[in-house]
């Protein structure tokens, strides 16, 4: 089963208009984080937010915000006022297994376009 | 300014030639780890490091080797490059291994095996 699953292979967006990308993630640890990087045509990879499994509270970074919907095991990417600068591939990672690795694993992504 | 940086960016090499893709992080990580980034099969895990001269496999090991001899370094080596390991490299590091530490990435290295 895949751990991270976005379902958005592409996503648009009018300027200055909110959107929200969809992330749900599989795993049996009782302790892992879920993060959100953005990755423009340039190819770097920029961290977003991050929200932690025991976190109460919804994540919010500036503009970015993280809807974490624990028993639906989700943990979409709000982001408000979209501006052109946005128009990246976005990918929801989930990290876990302190002791085995601690590694990453990556949703497939969603190319976020923003429409002037 | 705290930053990961990999050497180099972009390379077009030949099969068989030996290389060595450098990392370097300034922000004193415990951990670090490799990605390679491949459409159709996303970013996947090739080496971590937990701290110095602590290394293992990630999920795709196979042709690859690492080193970590001192905290901030985390050289990738290629001691036979194939055509199938061209692809985008990503190399991250992170305070520590916690799941709550986000991992943070230099901005890749291009490789390219003929």
């Amino acid at each position: 089963a895949q751990k991270i699953t976005q379902t958005q292979p592409g996503m648009f967006v009018q300027e200055k208009e909110a959107v929200t990308l969809d992330c749900t993630y599989d795993t049996s640890d009782q302790s892992y984080g879920l993060f959100w990087y953005k990755q423009p045509s340039s190819g770097e990879m920029i961290f977003l937010i991050y929200q932690g499994s025991y976190d109460e509270q919804n994540a919010t970074e500036g503009r970015y915000s993280l809807n974490f919907q624990k028993a639906r095991k989700s943990a979409n990417l709000v982001i408000s006022a979209s501006q052109l600068g946005d128009s990246a591939m976005y990918f929801c990672a989930m990290r876990e297994g302190e002791t085995s690795g601690s590694r990453l694993t990556f949703g497939e992504g969603t190319q976020l376009t923003v429409n002037p | 300014e705290a930053q990961v940086t990999q050497n180099p960016r972009y390379l077009i090499t030949v099969t068989g030639k030996k290389l060595t893709v450098t990392c370097s992080q300034n922000m004193n990580h415990e951990y670090m780890s490799w990605y390679r980034q491949d459409p159709g099969l996303g970013l996947r895990q090739i080496y971590y490091s937990m701290n110095v001269e602590v290394t293992d496999k990630g999920d795709v090991p196979e042709g690859y080797k690492v080193s970590r001899k001192e905290k901030r370094n985390f050289p990738l080596i290629l001691e036979s490059p194939s055509p199938n390991q061209t692809s985008l490299y990503f190399c991250a590091s992170s305070l520590s291994n916690r799941v709550g530490q986000p991992q943070h990435f230099g901005d890749g290295t291009r490789l390219s095996i003929l």
